[in-house]
């Protein structure tokens, strides 16, 4: 499984677009790049995935650089409900995900 | 919606207690899992389930069991209950037949063991 480097925290303005990266240099070509969030005190919830297209989904855009080897979540009008751990997941779909550290955002009023 | 629900949000055992953890979903996944989460160590597999009464170890299996005999219920038990072992512990249940489906999780339980 690919190892990823997340940056520890990020403030983001209410209404602004938040921008997190995440960098996965040694992922495989059969890795999905998985997005979930950890809000204080609730379990991990998922947020987008892709392979190699950007995604777009209700929550959030996923891009993903041609070469795979780093991806973008934005979420485009961040609230302060968007306040909490995300967590950038590349997977061979072998039922294991590896959590790392992840990147804790801070949404501001 | 999907629901995981866990049978408590707390919970204070002490040393040396048989402890059993449930978990049930109610939207008919065939995948369930159990997950520790220790600050700085992230989240880590602890067993899956891909059927009733089929369980594969995780990566920290070591003190721990599970038990699935029914499709909505998973169950953690920890034999033999240890300091170490306080920890939150998370389900997360999702569709089978193809691995890359996102998982559900649950609220999370909150052990101290004394």
């Amino acid at each position: 499984d690919a190892k990823t480097t997340q940056p520890t925290s990020m403030d983001c303005a209410e209404g602004r677009a938040a921008n997190l990266p995440c960098n996965h240099s040694t992922i495989s070509g059969n890795e999905y790049v998985y997005w979930y969030r950890q809000i204080h005190s609730q379990g991990p919830q998922y947020i987008i995935h892709g392979l190699k297209n950007n995604e777009t989904n209700e929550m959030a855009s996923l891009i993903i650089t041609e070469d795979r080897k780093s991806s973008t979540l934005i979420l485009p009008h961040a609230t302060l409900r968007d306040t909490a751990v995300y967590y950038c997941i590349p997977t061979s779909g072998t039922y294991k995900y590896i959590f790392g550290t992840g990147t804790r955002l801070k949404v501001l009023a | 919606d999907v629901k995981v629900t866990q049978s408590s949000r707390y919970l204070v055992k002490r040393t040396g207690e048989k402890v059993f953890l449930e978990c049930v979903q109610d939207m008919d996944h065939e995948n369930m899992f159990w997950y520790r989460q220790d600050p700085g160590l992230g989240l880590r597999l602890i067993y899956f389930s891909y059927d009733v009464k089929m369980k594969e170890k995780g990566d920290i299996p070591e003190g721990y069991s599970v038990s699935r005999e029914k499709k909505e219920r998973f169950s953690l038990i920890l034999e033999s209950a240890s300091t170490n072992q306080t920890s939150m512990y998370l389900c997360a249940s999702s569709l089978g037949g193809f691995a890359y489906n996102e998982q559900f999780f649950g609220p999370g339980t909150r052990l101290t063991v004394l």
